[in-house]
């Protein structure tokens, strides 16, 4: 199986700051990958998806790059309800797997 | 207004057995692909499964191979995974999701879960 390792496993920053949380896969994966945030005690929600494709409805300071096996999920200017924990998850292949997780805290 | 709505979870011993049910609602069910993806307490997500529109193909994660299947009866909007021999390590909210995927080339076909059900709790614990 394909793995992800995703980084920072945590992060912690301020309303406004920038920041940055990179997936790297165990093997070329194309642009087959998505991003998903996670707030306590509720399901994921898809934030990207094909890299660097913003799902309707997700705020445009969310953005996605890379290909092969280097991804970024970057957020441009942090707000409150941005604070929760962001997973990578490679489609390129079944069994489709995530990366560990980085939680973002103040 | 997409829903998913699973259903099925409880306590469970180690070796039994355990049915769960994801019922869809507001689109056209036969052309989406749908997964199962768990999280068990305190830890990340782990994809589970995988089964097309039709039924006829379907993916596992190794952790689960041989001993859940998922399946699907398209008349019923529904999904289910059928967990046999279960574990303590099988200990998880169980979230079903719905499958976009777009064809980009022949062989090439991108997927993603959107949205989420609710989820439901399976605790194996004796």
């Amino acid at each position: 199986a394909i793995q992800m390792t995703q980084s920072p496993s945590s992060l912690s920053a301020s309303v406004g700051d920038r920041v940055a949380i990179t997936c790297r896969a165990s093997q070329g994966i194309r642009n087959d990958l998505g991003w998903y945030q996670q707030k306590p005690g509720k399901a994921p929600k898809l934030l990207i998806y094909a890299a660097s494709n913003l799902q309707s409805g997700v705020p445009s300071r969310f953005s996605g790059s890379g290909s092969g096996t280097d991804f970024t999920l970057t957020i441009s200017s942090l707000q409150p309800e941005d604070f929760a924990t962001y997973y990578c998850l490679q489609d390129y292949t079944p069994p489709f797997t995530f990366g560990q997780g980085t939680k973002l805290e103040i | 207004e997409v829903q998913l709505v699973e259903s099925g979870g409880g306590l469970v011993q180690p070796g039994g057995s355990l049915r769960l049910s994801c019922v869809a609602s507001g689109f056209t069910f036969t052309s989406h692909g749908m997964s199962w993806v768990r999280q068990a307490p305190g830890k990340g997500l782990e994809w589970v499964s995988r089964i097309d529109g039709s039924g006829g193909d379907t993916s596992y994660a190794d952790s689960v191979k041989g001993h859940f299947t998922i399946s699907r009866d398209n008349s019923k909007n529904a999904v289910y995974l059928q967990m046999n021999s279960l574990r303590d390590e099988d200990t998880a909210v169980y979230y079903c999701a719905k499958e976009d995927t777009v064809v980009v080339t022949v062989g090439h076909t991108l997927h993603w879960l959107d949205p989420w059900g609710q989820g439901t709790l399976v605790t194996v614990s004796s």
